[in-house]
């Protein structure tokens, strides 16, 4: 069965430091690119970061860029979000995706998320 | 950064009813436009990529089109398990956006 599955989240002070992690299985996992979209409580989704295959190419959404880094390790099955200098707003459930594309590219498979709270 | 707007934000509709929701961008997206359905307290889930095209398993009462900057969802027959969120997002740009979100609602 193709998965997705988050841990690392918890409660953390402002300014604090949180690791989330994805572990995926039932697929090649080296050869997706993969994102992390957050929802903060009650509001919409927002998209994160995503990262390729080999782990060079990174995009982040601004409000995160410079405190946020994420990662991976192939021969793990394994995708990361370091969380650095947390902010209230952050406070939010993370889910990772896999990417999957068709002349565009779309995230088909989803973990149920990991909440972070920001207090 | 790609604004996309959805509208209405919600709609209120009865069983068997067709409802379309729309998508704009801000700027040209060509076909770069998904969309995803959320259920309470559960993660989003694909239904349709690449603005046209529906994703496995997803049901064929689900359709979409769109291109540029306007796109459409519709639900020919509204189901009771479709009352749910809806949200578009584009893949265009190197940095991703979701639209704000539509809930349709029982009337």
């Amino acid at each position: 069965e193709v998965q997705l599955v988050e841990s690392g989240g918890g409660l953390v002070q402002p300014g604090g430091s949180l690791r989330l992690s994805c572990a995926a299985s039932g697929f090649t996992f080296s050869n997706y690119w993969v994102s992390w979209v957050r929802q903060a409580p009650g509001k919409g989704l927002e998209w994160v970061a995503n990262l390729n295959q080999d782990g060079i190419e990174e995009y982040y959404v601004g409000s995160v860029e410079g405190r946020f880094t994420i990662s991976r390790d192939n021969a793990k099955n394994s995708l990361y979000l370091q969380m650095a200098s947390l902010r209230a707003e952050d406070t939010a459930v993370y889910y990772c995706a896999r990417v999957s594309h068709y002349y565009y590219q779309y995230m088909d498979v989803w973990g149920k998320g990991t909440t972070v709270t920001v207090s | 950064d790609i604004q996309m707007t959805q509208s209405p934000s919600s709609l209120s509709a009865s069983v068997g009813d067709r409802v379309t929701i729309t998508c704009r961008a801000s700027q040209s997206i060509s076909s770069s436009l998904n969309w995803y359905q959320q259920k309470p307290g559960k993660a989003p889930k694909l239904l349709v990529y690449a603005a046209s095209n529906l994703q496995s398993g997803v049901p064929s009462r689900f359709s979409a089109s769109g291109s540029g900057t306007a796109f459409s969802l519709t639900i020919s027959s509204l189901q009771p398990e479709d009352f749910v969120l809806y949200y578009c997002q584009q893949s265009y740009s190197s940095t991703w956006t979701f639209g704000q979100g539509t809930k349709v609602e029982i009337k």
